[in-house]
């Protein structure tokens, strides 16, 4: 069964602590992204990678780390620097061919609070 | 800065009805198009791209893109309750597959039965 997967579903954190999210695809995808979306609101770039061992930074990377050791895995930490890291955390994948479209497909999200 | 603006509704349409979702985009050089359903609580699903301008229909979706307004918009015929949820715009420049993908705030479209 091919997808996308995170975890946990649900995190919760307390101040000052680290804490990593977990993607993982077995979709053979080459590009792999993570998001942050807050209520209301568009889904916002952290980071992203398209090929193993390189990974670049969105437009909202201040106060989170990414590591692509793996094709399959991309695990997002949230240090202790993100000043509001409440929200849900969205992981994708996609092809990173030539081709244009390169849609990208997402897992279903890790939503942490800050306690 | 790439901009993907959205109505951020509610767009409410009878069920039976046409919904008209609206998106216009800043960047000139963006060159494929895509429409995300996300319903509440859950993440995105992509309904359909498209890169040409004109139209393209899957099923009940059609997609228009004028690339000359900056403007893409999805239409959905003989709308359903199960239609309802939030509707993301995503725009990316460029050709190149490592291009990003900027998102819209999404339109929420609630269908009543």
């Amino acid at each position: 069964d091919g997808g996308i997967t995170q975890s946990p579903k649900y995190l919760f954190r307390k101040e000052g602590q680290n804490v990593t999210l977990s993607c993982e695809q077995n979709l053979n995808h080459d590009a792999m992204y993570w998001y942050r979306q807050d209520p209301g609101q568009g889904l916002r770039l952290i980071y992203y990678s398209q090929i193993v061992n390189d990974f670049q930074k969105g437009d909202i990377a201040e106060g989170y780390s990414v590591s692509r050791e793996k094709k399959e895995s991309f695990p997002l930490t949230v240090t202790s620097a993100q000043k509001n890291p409440t929200a849900f955390y969205l992981c994708a994948s996609s092809l990173a061919s030539g081709a244009s479209t390169n849609e990208q497909f997402f897992g279903p999200g890790t939503r942490l609070t800050v306690l | 800065q790439k901009e993907v603006e959205q109505n951020s509704g509610p767009l409410s349409v009878p069920e039976g009805a046409i919904a008209s979702l609206n998106c216009t985009y800043s960047d000139r050089g963006s060159q494929s198009f895509f429409w995300y359903r996300q319903y509440s609580g859950k993440s995105p699903e992509l309904i359909m791209f498209i890169y040409s301008n004109g139209d393209k229909e899957d099923g009940r979706f059609t997609a228009q893109l004028n690339k000359a307004s900056q403007y893409v918009s999805l239409l959905i015929r003989d709308s359903q309750p199960s239609d309802s949820a939030t509707y993301l715009c995503a725009v990316k420049a460029g050709w190149s597959g490592y291009s990003t993908l900027t998102f819209g705030k999404g339109t929420m479209l609630l269908v009543s039965p």
